[in-house]
């Protein structure tokens, strides 16, 4: 089944406290990104790639870093996770645009609490 | 600054009724549109986009249309069923000379299909 697998999907930390959320995609997708969504706002761009080795600052990239080192996967990382980055956070992959059905398969999403 | 904006939180409609969601754009320069429809504790799933030298996409049910003179777009449901009761995002996607793509997201519309 073709999808995006985001983990762990629920994540409850303290400040300070380095963590990953890791991504990944089955697609052979050439686009990932990030994004979060609060209420109020909308989804919001955090990071994204164009492809393995090059990544790009979104919208909100402040508290954020990003990999890209194989085609499949992009982790998200929090070096040094504050409160105001508690969120729901979305990965999602697509293909490029005029390649079939152009659109962003996103994943189930990540519900993070920094306490 | 929403680039990408849903003035309607809300809309409801009757069963085998048609729904229009609406959304506006200020940036012209915009290269596809696409629409998503998100439950509660999943990730968006897309639905249609449209390029935007293009007025029309149809694909089942959903229809979008472009006007690029007004900075508009909508999408058609046709009939609406309650299975379409979700939080309707659209999105615009710009495309640098470089290849970047960058996604903005409006801030939702909250469908709710009345049997």
């Amino acid at each position: 089944e073709a999808q995006v697998t985001q983990n762990p999907r629920y994540l409850i930390t303290v400040t300070g406290k380095k963590l990953t959320v890791t991504c990944s995609q089955n697609m052979n997708h050439e686009y990932m990104s990030w994004y979060r969504q609060d209420p109020g706002l909308g989804l919001r761009q955090i990071y994204y790639s164009m492809n393995v080795e090059v990544t790009d600052k979104g919208d909100v990239p402040e508290g954020y870093k990003v990999s890209r080192k194989e085609k499949r996967n992009f982790p998200l990382i929090l070096e040094s996770p504050s409160p105001n980055q508690t969120s729901l956070y979305f990965c999602a992959s697509s293909l490029r645009p005029g390649q079939g059905n152009y659109g962003y398969t996103f994943g189930s999403g990540t519900r993070l609490t920094v306490v | 600054d929403q680039q990408v904006k849903q003035n309607s939180p809300s809309l409801s409609v009757q069963e085998g009724r048609i729904s229009i969601l609406n959304c506006d754009y200020t940036n012209s320069m915009f290269d596809y549109f696409l629409w998503y429809k998100k439950y509660p504790a999943e990730g968006p799933t897309f639905l249609i986009s449209i390029s935007s030298i293009k007025d029309k996409n149809e694909d089942g049910r959903f229809t979008v249309f472009l006007n690029k003179s007004a900075k508009h777009l909508s999408l058609h449901i046709v009939p609406s069923q309650p299975g379409d009761s979700a939080v309707y995002f659209c999105a615009a996607i710009l495309i640098s000379n470089f290849g970047n793509e960058k996604l903005t997201f409006g801030t939702g519309t909250r469908l709710t299909i009345i049997p």
